[in-house]
C-alpha cells in the first residue's frame, strides 16, 4: 500500500494557467519535499517542509509555491505555468533528519503547452 | 559545493554478468554525509536500495552492495550477477541536514 501518493499522475496545462500538484503521505513523517527531474539533471529540490504550516525554499524555488496544511498533505502550486516547468515532479516524505532517508511517490508528469 | 557524479548511462549488460556503477561525491558543506543508492523501476517512484551513514562501512541489499570510501570520496554500486528484473534507473545521493543531493541517474538495461 503506497505510503506517499501523488495526484494527478499526469497533467497537461496551458501557459499562464494555475496548476496544483498534491501529495499525501501516511508515514506520519514531519518532513516533506518536492523535487523535479529533467533530462540531464538529477532530482532538484524545489520546496520542502518541516511540519504543518511550514514551507522552505529549496534549490530552485522560482515560479513555485508550496503549501503544507496538515501533517499528511503537501502541495506544489504553479501560479502561472510556463513551458519550462514541463517536467516530472516527485514528492517525498522523511522522518529523522539525521537519517536523511526519503520515501517517494510515483511522480507526476506535467506538460505545459 | 555539494555534488554527486555517477556513471553516465545507459549501461547495458547481459543477464548474469557483473555490474559496477560509479559514484563520486563532493561534500564541502556537509560534515558527516550519508550516502544512498535509490532505484526507480518503470512507472514507479524512487525507492531506497541501500544506504551507509558511516565512512568505511558497506551497505547491501538485493545482491547489490556499495562501500562508503571517504578517501576516494566514492560510493560505487556493484552486483556480481545481474538479472533482467534489475533493469531500472539508479541514483546515487548524498545526504545531510535532512536533504538529499542526487546524481543524474544511470539507466541500466539488462539483456536476457
Amino acid at each position: 500500500e503506497a505510503a506517499v501518493t501523488q495526484s494527478p499522475r499526469n497533467k497537461v496545462a496551458v501557459t499562464g494557467g494555475k496548476v496544483t500538484l498534491s501529495c499525501n503521505q501516511t508515514n506520519n513523517h514531519n518532513n516533506m519535499y518536492w523535487y523535479r527531474q529533467d533530462t540531464g539533471h538529477g532530482l532538484r529540490l524545489i520546496h520542502y517542509s518541516y511540519g504543518a504550516g511550514s514551507t522552505e525554499k529549496g534549490d530552485i524555488p522560482d515560479g513555485y509555491k508550496a503549501s503544507r496544511p496538515s501533517q499528511e498533505n503537501f502541495s506544489l502550486i504553479l501560479e502561472l505555468a510556463t513551458p519550462s516547468q514541463t517536467s516530472v515532479y516527485f514528492c517525498a516524505s522523511g522522518g529523522d533528519l539525521s537519517q536523511n532517508t526519503l520515501y517517494f511517490g510515483a511522480g507526476t508528469r506535467l506538460s505545459v503547452l | 559545493g555539494d555534488s554527486v557524479t555517477q556513471t553516465e548511462g545507459p549501461v547495458t549488460v547481459s543477464e548474469s554478468e557483473s555490474l559496477i556503477i560509479n559514484c563520486t561525491y563532493s561534500a564541502t558543506s556537509i560534515a558527516y554525509p550519508n550516502l544512498f543508492w535509490y532505484v526507480r523501476y518503470p512507472g514507479e517512484g524512487l525507492q531506497l536500495l541501500l544506504k551507509v551513514i558511516t565512512a568505511g562501512q558497506k551497505g547491501s541489499s538485493r545482491g547489490f552492495e556499495a562501500t562508503y570510501n571517504k578517501e576516494t570520496t566514492s560510493f560505487h554500486l556493484q552486483k556480481a550477477s545481474v538479472q533482467e528484473s534489475d533493469s531500472a534507473v539508479y541514483y546515487c545521493a548524498l545526504g545531510g541536514g535532512g536533504k538529499l543531493i542526487f546524481g543524474l541517474g544511470t539507466t541500466l538495461q539488462v539483456q536476457p
